[in-house]
């Protein structure tokens, strides 16, 4: 069956830190990779996508994010974050010879001072 | 970039009434829309999938009869939850496909359906 693993439920971390949230998925065929921020009682915005060509995808607000085939990942990086970057974050896949999107549990993203 | 827009935002009702949640893709046409439930702390699920002019597919589990989604327009989806009981109380969301091939799909901020 598809999935898609973001590997932490919750990230606290430190203002002006880096982070990474880890994201693998379970595919057998070419996917399209995706990640999304919520922010408490919105939808979702896009932060990047991967479709093709280069697997370093850079996105808004300074995240970007590696496609690594051989390792079925797509974590999310940011150098450093925000105080304003504490959100939830989703990590979801389409796969190109399918139609829906699937998306993981989501990762709490909390920055503290 | 494409925007989407659900109304109302916020919508509080009586147990036993049925609520009707709009979905609009303002400034793009959508042959398929996707409606979620979200429950707190918790990933969106796939409620189902809406295709205009034809019937709703629904995800195993949900209720047809109960969500009941109207596709009419290349713009509008609705999604109408009938007979609402307090359980029906979450968070929804649609979202609109891009119709050309990049399988991005453009959410709505969301419906927060409380249920008393």
């Amino acid at each position: 069956a598809q999935s898609v693993t973001q590997l932490d439920s919750q990230v606290p971390v430190f203002e002006e830190a880096p982070v990474e949230l880890r994201c693998n998925y379970s595919s057998s065929v070419s996917v399209y990779l995706f990640w999304y921020v919520q922010y408490p009682n919105q939808g979702l915005q896009l932060l990047l996508k991967y479709l093709s060509g280069s697997t370093l995808v850079k996105g808004i607000n300074g995240f970007e994010a590696e496609f690594n085939k051989s390792q079925t990942s797509f974590h999310l990086r940011k150098p450093s974050v925000h105080i304003s970057d504490t959100a939830e974050y989703f990590c979801a896949v389409s796969y190109t010879g399918g139609f829906k999107t699937i998306f993981g549990a989501g990762t709490r993203l909390f920055v503290k001072a | 970039g494409a925007v989407v827009s659900q109304h109302p935002s916020w919508v509080i009702c009586k147990s036993g009434t049925s609520v009707k949640i709009e979905c609009r893709s303002l400034d793009f046409q959508a042959t398929t829309m996707f409606w979620y439930r979200q429950f707190p702390k918790q990933s969106l699920m796939l409620m189902a999938t809406s295709n205009e002019g034809s019937k709703a597919t629904y995800e195993q589990g949900v209720e047809k009869d109960k969500f009941l989604i109207n596709h009419a327009s290349l713009t509008l989806s609705t999604l109408t939850v009938t007979s609402a009981h307090p359980e029906d109380s979450s968070f929804y969301i649609c979202s609109a496909r891009d119709s050309g091939l990049t399988y991005e799909q453009y959410f709505g901020p969301g419906t927060r359906l409380t249920v008393t």
